[in-house]
């Protein structure tokens, strides 16, 4: 049981390049969220999912897309890097009506 | 939209001395949790508090919740440099199931 995994660990990226952040969770858990880590900002959601084929918008969408093809899987699509999306990624499951929500090992990437 | 604000944003204390970190929400929440992210880490759970008026213990840990459901508290006791880190509050909505966290709270602890 492996809980939630979360790759790759480190990324440098160009402006303008695009790229896939993955995520994975094995507790058959059906919410999944992707937050944002920045100093003195706390985590902040992006993006989140209560299901297989469904999810919505959280506090900071912009410039980042999503999809739950399953309900294992919920990768973080940036479709074009800006600088402003240095940060730390991390990516959360929780059960349904459950309480704590398990989190990733997170993603560092930094935009140049 | 709902938001949760959190302080201070940063707490330096002399082992043995207290601390509280207060939390506070712009909506009524249906439950609010408490996050450890140790420096480098990942967020781990701490607890959760659901009645209004819910004082609940870990050893030099106490969490309260509001009676009105909109603030929250976590005090430590004689504080450790194992507490080092940043305690975050979060509100879960109770119509989209969304967790939003506060900013935080960093604990410096000295020796």
């Amino acid at each position: 049981n492996a809980g939630v995994t979360q790759t790759p660990k480190f990324q440098v990226l160009k402006t303008g390049q695009s790229m896939t952040l993955q995520c994975a969770q094995d507790m058959n858990h059906e919410y999944m969220s992707w937050y944002r880590q920045d100093p003195g900002m706390g985590l902040r959601l992006i993006h989140y999912s209560v299901g297989a084929g469904i999810t919505d918008q959280g506090e900071v969408p912009n410039g980042y897309n999503v999809s739950r093809s399953t309900t294992e899987d919920f990768p973080l699509r940036l479709l074009s890097a800006a600088p402003s999306q240095t940060s730390v990624y991390f990516c959360a499951s929780n059960k349904q009506g459950s309480t704590e929500a398990f989190f990733g090992q997170g993603t560092r990437l930094t935009v140049v | 939209g709902q938001q949760v604000m959190q302080i201070p944003q940063y707490q330096h204390v002399q082992e043995g001395e207290d601390f509280t970190t207060y939390c506070n929400s712009s909506t009524t929440l249906s439950n609010i949790q408490w996050y450890k992210q140790r420096p480098g880490g990942h967020p781990v759970f701490l607890i959760q508090l659901v009645k209004s008026g819910e004082v609940k213990k870990q050893k030099r840990l106490t969490f309260q919740f509001g009676e009105a459901k909109k603030n929250s508290s976590l005090h430590i006791t004689a504080t450790q440099t194992t507490d080092v880190g940043t305690y975050f509050c979060a509100g879960r909505s109770s119509n989209t199931g969304k967790l939003i966290f506060g900013q935080g709270t960093t604990l410096q602890v000295k020796p």
